[in-house]
């Protein structure tokens, strides 16, 4: 069984439209994330939640929003979908705080045209 | 704020010669510092990780990495290559807070020669 399940891996939409990204993960991890990874490779966290509460938000436009249903449930939704947005999106988990493992997701890919 | 510094942006070595990846960290504390690999197409895999005690600390495929607290370093290694250990290879260092925070490096991609 996967443990960080995200869908779609594969995503290629027109500027304006709105997507979501969903993510489950199978571990009993209480604390969910959100990283981007550009053009570059560069990867940088977006958001954390712990127990279904927002507790890392990195600057990201409104565009962006995070939904977590319930503790093994971390969603992604963007509007208004840019060209600058086309990234690889990796979904994480991680059970606690500082120092505990960080479990990604295989990502997806998300192209803006 | 932390950060993370991986000199070598692309690194080529034949298959069976030894590997060394640089990764040098800035961080106030104790840092947690951990090493990812992610192949072509693919997600990001543990390989190793520290937190405390032994400063050499083992991994997995074979690796190893050594925390210099006096050169802020964490340096991966791995005795011999072999073709499948091509891919992009990230340092990270774990801030504090509830959450788990990682700072990445820009990565170091390794390419290997037959």
């Amino acid at each position: 069984d996967t443990a960080v399940s995200q869908t779609p891996k594969y995503l290629v939409t027109q500027m304006g439209n709105d997507k979501s990204i969903k993510c489950e993960q199978n571990l009993g991890h209480d604390t969910m994330y959100w990283y981007k990874q550009d053009s570059k490779k560069f990867l940088k966290i977006m958001f954390s939640y712990n127990n279904k509460e927002l507790i890392i938000n990195e600057t990201v436009p409104n565009r962006f929003s995070p939904k977590s249903p319930d503790k093994a449930h971390l969603n992604l939704h963007i509007n208004s979908l840019e060209l600058g947005d086309s990234a690889v999106y990796f979904c994480a988990s991680s059970q606690g705080g500082r120092g505990n493992t960080i479990y990604f997701g295989e990502g997806s890919w998300l192209t803006v045209v | 704020a932390q950060s993370v510094t991986q000199p070598d942006i692309h690194i080529t070595v034949s298959e069976g010669a030894s590997l060394e990846l640089r990764c040098n960290y800035s961080y106030g504390a104790t840092p947690y510092l951990f090493w990812y690999v992610q192949s072509p197409g693919q997600g990001l895999q543990l390989l190793l990780k520290y937190f405390s005690g032994d400063t050499l600390v083992q991994g997995i495929k074979g690796f190893e990495a050594e925390f210099k607290r006096s050169q802020s370093s964490f340096n991966l290694r791995k005795p011999s290559v072999h073709w499948s250990d091509a891919a992009e290879y990230f340092c990270a260092v774990g801030a504090s807070g509830t959450a788990s925070k990682l700072t990445f490096g820009t990565g170091t991609r390794l390419q290997v020669t037959l």
